[in-house]
């Protein structure tokens, strides 16, 4: 089975720096991405991780481990807007579509 | 960049009647298109993955004589929800696959009274 878990909710404050795990199972692997998805919108790519370490891109930085099945998104210097619902989601077989986790809802707070 | 246009925006109709919902990719053919369904507060989910020239391939527990699927052109992908029921009521999000990468439409908010 496919399986993709990351925290439910997250809080922060402005000026924070904020870490959100994904741990996934899947049947094959062909990337982890994460997007983020504000409320009443469709969700916009973040980044996009196919091997091992760390991208960095601005203030957002993800990792993967393949390893280990886990990956996470570094938000820095959090600012007011970056309150979203963050989805972690792994494309399995090349061509197929990606699997979302549940997504969590970071509020970053003054 | 590439872009994919999904209408209407917003959709509201009545118990029993159909809605059609167009996802089109705009400066790109696709041959894949995706479709996700996303309850309030909830992540998305696949319904079906389009493919240009053939049957829709649906998820299980989703009834394809329900959400009916045409994907006729690389450009255009259609869903009909029909005979819908409130229990249908949802954010409708369509992605064209692009290389690697899937490019999301903005999304359908459908009601049904």
């Amino acid at each position: 089975g496919q399986n993709i878990d990351q925290p439910t909710e997250m809080t922060a404050t402005e000026g924070a720096i904020v870490q959100i795990n994904c741990t996934y199972q899947t049947s094959g692997f062909n990337g982890l991405f994460w997007y983020q998805q504000h409320a009443g919108e469709a969700p916009t790519f973040l980044s996009y991780n196919v091997l091992d370490g760390l991208e960095e891109k601005g203030r957002f930085s993800s990792f993967l481990s393949r390893s280990k099945g886990y990956s996470y998104l570094l938000l820095k210097e959090l600012q007011m807007k970056d309150s979203a619902s963050y989805l972690c989601a792994v494309k399995g077989q090349a061509g197929t579509a990606l699997i979302f986790g549940k997504g969590t809802t970071l509020s970053v707070s003054s | 960049g590439a872009v994919v246009s999904q209408h209407p925006s917003r959709v509201i109709c009545k118990s029993g009647t159909s809605v059609k919902i167009e996802c089109r990719s705009l400066d790109f053919q696709a041959t894949t298109m995706f479709w996700y369904r996303q309850f309030p507060k909830k992540s998305l989910m696949l319904m079906a993955t389009s493919n240009e020239g053939s049957k829709a391939t649906y998820e299980q527990g989703v009834e394809k004589d329900k959400f009916l699927i045409n994907h006729a052109s690389l450009t255009l992908s259609t869903l009909t929800v029909t005979s819908a029921h409130p229990e249908d009521s949802s954010f409708y999000i369509c992605s064209a696959l692009r290389e690697y990468e899937q490019y999301f439409g903005p999304g359908t908010r459908l009601t049904v009274t």
